[in-house]
């Protein structure tokens, strides 16, 4: 079976940096996603990583270990507009993705 | 390119009522899967096709019936409808690594 295990809330300050932290038990793997999803929206795609190693796009990071079959999203600069929910998924092959049950990020002020 | 279409947005059936959610795709994407959404219980995959007249059961599949007779279209049947089956369900599309969600159907089975 899958799983992919994170964290359920996570409360950080405008302005900071948050890492929202995944693990995952899959029988086979060939990357890790993560998405963005806004109350009342549809999920949408922030970042991929199928090799080892940190992918930046703007103020969001993404970071992969296969040997520790362990990812995390790095939010920097973080704005009232990033609360939201996140979800890391695996791409196991040829069956759709496998998603976990999602990281509620809050954003005070 | 309109990308991932779903219809309709809301729906309020009896309990033992079919219908069917529709889903449609103009990006040419050989992936197509149907998710549904519960609070706290994140996207569980109910079936998915990998190409038109193919179709697979996910992690939900019970209660649920799909069809898949052209690359564009993924139609999601209920059976007969459960308050169980209460849900936001998502249509995705994907070329490979990347799904791309239609706006969700909010559905509501008294």
């Amino acid at each position: 079976g899958q799983s992919l295990e994170q964290p359920s809330e996570v409360t950080a300050v405008e302005g900071a940096i948050v890492q929202i932290n995944c693990t995952y038990q899959t029988s086979g793997f060939y990357g890790l996603s993560w998405y963005q999803q806004h109350d009342g929206g549809a999920p949408t795609f922030l970042s991929y990583n199928a090799l080892d190693g940190l992918e930046e796009t703007g103020r969001f990071s993404s970071f992969l270990s296969r040997s520790d079959s362990y990812g995390y999203l790095l939010l920097q600069e973080l704005q009232m507009k990033d609360s939201a929910s996140y979800f890391c998924a695996v791409n196991s092959g040829n069956t759709p993705l496998v998603f976990g049950k999602g990281t509620r990020l809050s954003v005070i002020a | 390119n309109a990308g991932v279409t779903q219809t309709p947005k809301f729906q309020v059936l009896k309990t033992g009522q079919s219908m069917t959610l529709q889903c449609a795709q103009d990006m040419n994407h050989e992936y197509m899967s149907w998710y549904r959404q519960d609070p706290g219980m994140g996207l569980r995959l109910i079936h998915y096709s990998v190409g038109a007249g193919i179709t697979d059961q996910g992690e939900v599949p019970n209660g649920y019936n799909v069809s898949r007779s052209t690359t564009e279209d993924f139609p999601l049947r209920l059976l007969s409808a459960a308050p169980s089956q209460t849900s936001v369900y998502f249509c995705a599309s994907s070329p490979r690594e990347t799904q791309y969600f239609g706006p969700g159907t909010r559905l509501l089975v008294l």
